[in-house]
């Protein structure tokens, strides 16, 4: 069965230093693998995803993730965090269900804060 | 804005009470889902419809959960005899047709947060 595991619930960087929110994956085959992000009072947002193209995926907002089959790791950085980042983050992997759909399997989530 | 909507965005109810839930997908999209998400984990699949079928409900949807999609438009989700443990918010998606480009991503609503007492 696919499986996320975000290594950190909470993370926190101040303003203009580098975010590195972690995730660690399980699948039995090549999987699809995404970073959503909620703030507050919003629906969630899709920042980025890894289809089996390119390893290294760019996303909005400065955001990017690498993809590494030997770690089964989706890391995802950005090189300078601004304020409007604080939000939760979560790693997904895609399990393709025996309808032909893809069943989204969401990570627990890592809080992001930003200080000045 | 044509993303998907959900109504009301905030429900509180006492325990035993029936409520029901509205998602309004993307117009184009054929698939629907819905997900729970409870205070600090991430969201959980409950259910998807592929126009007005229901195709797959999780271990998650009690008896007491009902789902449908009768037009292959909008869906509804009802709760019957609310528990404290119902609380949580409650998430619809949708997504475009399989084979379509970004047919693998799906389009969050901004959900309906269910409080009860």
């Amino acid at each position: 069965a696919q499986s996320v595991t975000q290594l950190d619930s909470h993370v926190s960087v101040s303003e203009g230093t580098p975010v590195l929110l972690r995730c660690n994956y399980s699948s039995s085959y090549s999987p699809s693998l995404f970073w959503y992000v909620q703030h507050p009072n919003k629906g969630l947002q899709l920042l980025l995803k890894y289809t089996s193209a390119a390893t290294l995926v760019k996303g909005i907002n400065g955001f990017e993730a690498e993809f590494k089959k030997s770690e089964t790791s989706f890391h995802l950085t950005k090189p300078s965090a601004h304020m409007s980042d604080a939000a939760e983050y979560f790693c997904v992997v895609s399990d393709l269900a025996s309808g032909g759909y893809n069943k989204l399997i969401f990570g627990a989530g890592t809080r992001l804060a930003v200080h000045p | 804005d044509t993303g998907v909507s959900q109504d009301p965005r905030h429900k509180i109810t006492k325990r035993g009470q029936n409520v029901t839930f509205r998602c309004d997908p993307i117009s184009e999209h054929n698939r629907l889902y819905w997900y729970r998400q409870t205070l600090g984990q991430g969201p959980e699949f409950l259910t998807y419809f592929q126009n007005e079928a229901q195709l797959e409900k999780s271990r998650l949807l009690s008896d007491r959960f009902s789902a449908e999609r009768p037009k292959g438009s909008f869906s509804t989700l009802e709760i019957q005899r609310t528990e404290q443990g119902d609380s949580a918010m409650y998430l619809c998606a949708s997504s475009t047709p399989p084979g379509t480009s970004g047919s693998n991503e799906q389009f969050f609503g901004p959900g309906t947060r269910l409080t009860v007492l």
